[in-house]
This record gives structure tokens, C-alpha cells and sequence, in this order.
């Protein structure tokens, strides 16, 4: 079965630009998460959607960043616009349900260098 | 930011010995997740705890959920150069809905 699939792989872009990441989480995973990892705070939960519906998104860090998932197989991550310090590599994760005996299934992630 | 603490932050082994890691915290999780991660991949789930006390193993790997809910440790036996990685700890509250909080990582190099 296929994993959690995120795209692009690496992003360069400048400061200023918008950015998208995108994520297909795994087939018939009802909850999506988005993460940002960095050396300095490590893992970070930045949004989590179960049903398509945004449940906590305490850890986005400002209103630059937004994310939708318009439907079970689809989530989009935005930046508009980006920053230097956004600089991260960002995980799409899935997980078959919401809360009890679940866990989460990381994709391989999306390296954003913003310059 | 971080709730839990993993140690040790980096171990440097050889080959064939064992390893155990582990992670605190001041508050009761009731879950407890050891994931790996290769570089420039994502984690990869490798254990899962679900009761206070329980014992798992996968292959070489053992993790154990702590008795009082606030602690569990990852045991890694015989290990081999491809245990060479990141491990962290990830536990969830049983207030914080699907929310899972994750140790700093502990970085293990393995010598030939």
C-alpha cells in the first residue's frame, strides 16, 4: 500500500513568494496532520484535520500560514508570504482514526528553504 | 514546546551492543510511540504503547510503557549499522485529543 504522499520533495523560493505543500494522506486515514521539524524545536505539530475538518490549529505560527483539506484524500499547506525563518522541513502524517488506539504515519516530508 | 525528555541526546555504540533510551515527563501520557528516522526521511513508527506497564517487542527492538504513566524507555539489542538513525519518543494526553507531544530525539551512531 502507498504511504502518506507529499510533494514537492524540496522547495527553493525567495523571500516574499508563496508556497504550497501538498499532501495525499493514506487511503481511509480519517485524521491528517501537518508537522514542521527544524533543529531548534524540533517536531512541531503546526495543524491536525479529522474528517476534513480542522480541529487544532494552535501551532500554526501566524496568519502567513493556512492549510485546507477540501477532501479525505487532499491537504494543502500555505505560505503567503514566505520568510527566511520558515525554513524547515515540513511532514504530512495520517492516522486511521481520531484519537484512542490510533497512530500517526509520517510521509517522507518536503525540505522548504526559503532565501 | 517540548514536554518530554528523551535522553541521551546522542549515544555512539558498537556493533553488536545493546542500547536503551528513554524518555520523562512531569505529566501522564496515555500512549506512548518510539518512531525512527533516516536522514532526509520521515519518521517511521516503530513501536506502540497503550497501557501503563505493557511490554513490546519488534525483532531486536523492546520499548516498555512506564508503570506510572510518565515515562517509557526503548531497549535496542545486538544492534547493527543500519540502527543508525534518529529515535524519538511521542506520547499523547488523554486531553490533547489526537495531539502527540515528542521527545528532543536521541541520535545513534553505530561503529563497524
Amino acid at each position: 500500500d502507498a504511504g502518506v504522499i507529499q510533494s514537492p520533495r524540496h522547495e527553493v523560493t525567495e523571500m516574499g513568494q508563496e508556497v504550497t505543500l501538498r499532501c495525499k494522506p493514506i487511503s481511509g486515514h480519517n485524521s491528517l496532520f501537518w508537522y514542521r521539524q527544524t533543529m531548534m524545536r524540533g517536531l512541531e505539530l503546526l495543524i491536525y484535520f479529522n474528517n476534513n475538518v480542522p480541529i487544532d490549529d494552535s501551532g500554526m505560527p501566524e496568519d502567513r500560514f493556512s492549510a485546507k483539506m477540501p477532501n479525505a484524500s487532499f491537504s494543502t499547506l500555505k505560505i503567503q508570504p514566505s520568510e527566511p525563518r520558515d525554513s524547515a522541513v515540513y511532514f504530512c502524517a495520517s492516522s486511521p482514526r481520531r484519537g484512542g488506539l490510533d497512530t500517526q504515519y509520517f510521509g517522507p516530508g518536503t525540505r522548504l528553504t526559503v532565501l | 514546546g517540548q514536554q518530554l525528555n528523551q535522553s541521551p541526546q546522542s549515544m555512539f555504540i558498537q556493533e553488536g551492543e545493546d542500547v536503551s533510551m528513554n524518555c520523562t515527563s512531569s505529566s501522564i501520557f496515555n500512549t506512548w510511540l518510539w518512531y525512527k528516522q533516516d536522514p532526509g526521511e520521515g519518521p517511521v513508527l516503530l513501536i506502540a504503547l497503550y497501557k501503563a506497564g505493557e511490554l513490546t517487542s519488534n525483532g531486536r527492538l523492546t520499548a516498555q510503557f512506564g508503570i506510572t504513566r510518565k515515562d517509557s524507555f526503548l531497549n535496542i539489542s545486538a544492534s547493527i549499522p543500519s540502527d543508525v538513525g534518529i529515535y524519538f519518543c511521542a506520547g499523547r494526553k488523554e486531553t490533547s485529543g489526537s495531539r502527540l507531544t515528542f521527545g528532543e530525539g536521541t541520535q545513534l551512531t553505530v561503529n563497524p
